[in-house]
C-alpha cells in the first residue's frame, strides 16, 4: 500500500515565475491538506481539500492555490513566486473514518 | 486563535538517557494534540495523538506523551533514548478532521554517545 506520494521532489523557480506541485493521497484517503515548511519552522497548514472543494484555509495569500481531482489526488499552484515561497511543501492526507493523518515526503521549493 | 509552544529549540541528551520534550499549546475548544517527528529530508511522522479518555498516551517507538489540561501542556516523554531518535519533534493541536492543525516550531533533539 503506496503512502502519500508527492511530486516533484525538488524544484527551483525564478522570482514571478508559477508553479504547481503535486500529491496523491495514501490509498482510501479522501481529504488532502497542504503545508508549508520553511527553514527552521514548524509546518504551517495552507488549505485543506475535501470532495473537489477547499473547505478550509490558513493565512496564505491568493497567490496560493489548489485542486482536488475526482480520484482524491490534489495540486498546489503558487503563482508570482516570492523569494520567502521557498520552503518545503508538505502534503497530508485522512478520511472521516480514521484518526490519523500521513505525510507525504514533501517538495522542496527554491526560488532565486 | 490557537498556538502552539515548544521552549526548548534543541535538547541533547545520552544515548539511554530519559528524554521530556515540552509543549504547551492554546486552543479555545477541546484540543486534539499531537507529536509528530521528523527525521532530515522526510515527512513527518505520527508519534501519537490525543482526543480524549486518558491522559497518558502511548505511541510508537516507545514514547508516550501526558495531557494535562490546567496547565495546557502536552509533554512527550521517553524512559530511555536511541541514538536513532535523533531527529527533530513537532507538538502540535487542532480539530478532529485536521483542519488548520497548528505546529509549534519543532525541538531538534541531539543524541550523544
Amino acid at each position: 500500500d503506496a503512502g502519500v506520494t508527492q511530486s516533484p521532489t525538488h524544484l527551483i523557480k525564478t522570482r514571478g515565475q508559477q508553479v504547481t506541485l503535486r500529491c496523491s493521497p495514501k490509498s482510501g484517503h479522501d481529504t488532502v491538506s497542504w503545508y508549508q515548511q520553511a527553514l527552521g519552522q514548524g509546518p504551517q497548514f495552507i488549505f485543506q481539500y475535501y470532495e473537489e472543494e477547499e473547505r478550509q484555509r490558513g493565512n496564505f495569500p491568493d497567490r496560493f492555490s489548489g485542486h482536488q481531482f475526482p480520484n482524491y489526488s490534489s495540486e498546489l499552484n503558487v503563482n508570482a513566486l516570492l523569494l520567502g515561497d521557498s520552503a518545503l511543501y508538505l502534503c497530508a492526507s485522512s478520511n472521516g473514518q480514521s484518526d490519523e493523518q500521513y505525510f507525504g515526503p514533501g517538495t522542496r521549493l527554491t526560488v532565486t | 486563535a490557537q498556538s502552539v509552544t515548544q521552549p526548548d529549540i534543541h535538547i541533547t541528551v545520552s544515548e539511554g538517557a530519559s528524554l521530556e520534550l515540552r509543549c504547551n499549546y492554546s486552543y479555545g475548544a477541546t484540543p486534539y494534540l499531537f507529536w509528530y517527528v521528523q527525521s532530515p529530508g522526510q515527512g513527518l511522522q505520527l508519534l501519537l495523538k490525543y482526543f480524549s479518555g486518558d491522559t497518558l498516551v502511548q505511541g510508537i517507538k516507545g514514547f508516550e506523551a501526558e495531557f494535562k489540561r490546567s496547565q495546557s501542556s502536552f509533554n512527550l516523554r521517553k524512559p530511555s533514548v536511541h541514538w536513532s531518535d535523533a531527529a527533530e519533534y513537532f507538538c502540535a493541536v487542532g480539530p478532529r478532521g485536521y483542519q488548520k492543525v497548528t505546529f509549534g516550531t519543532g525541538t531538534k533533539l541531539q543524541v550523544i554517545p
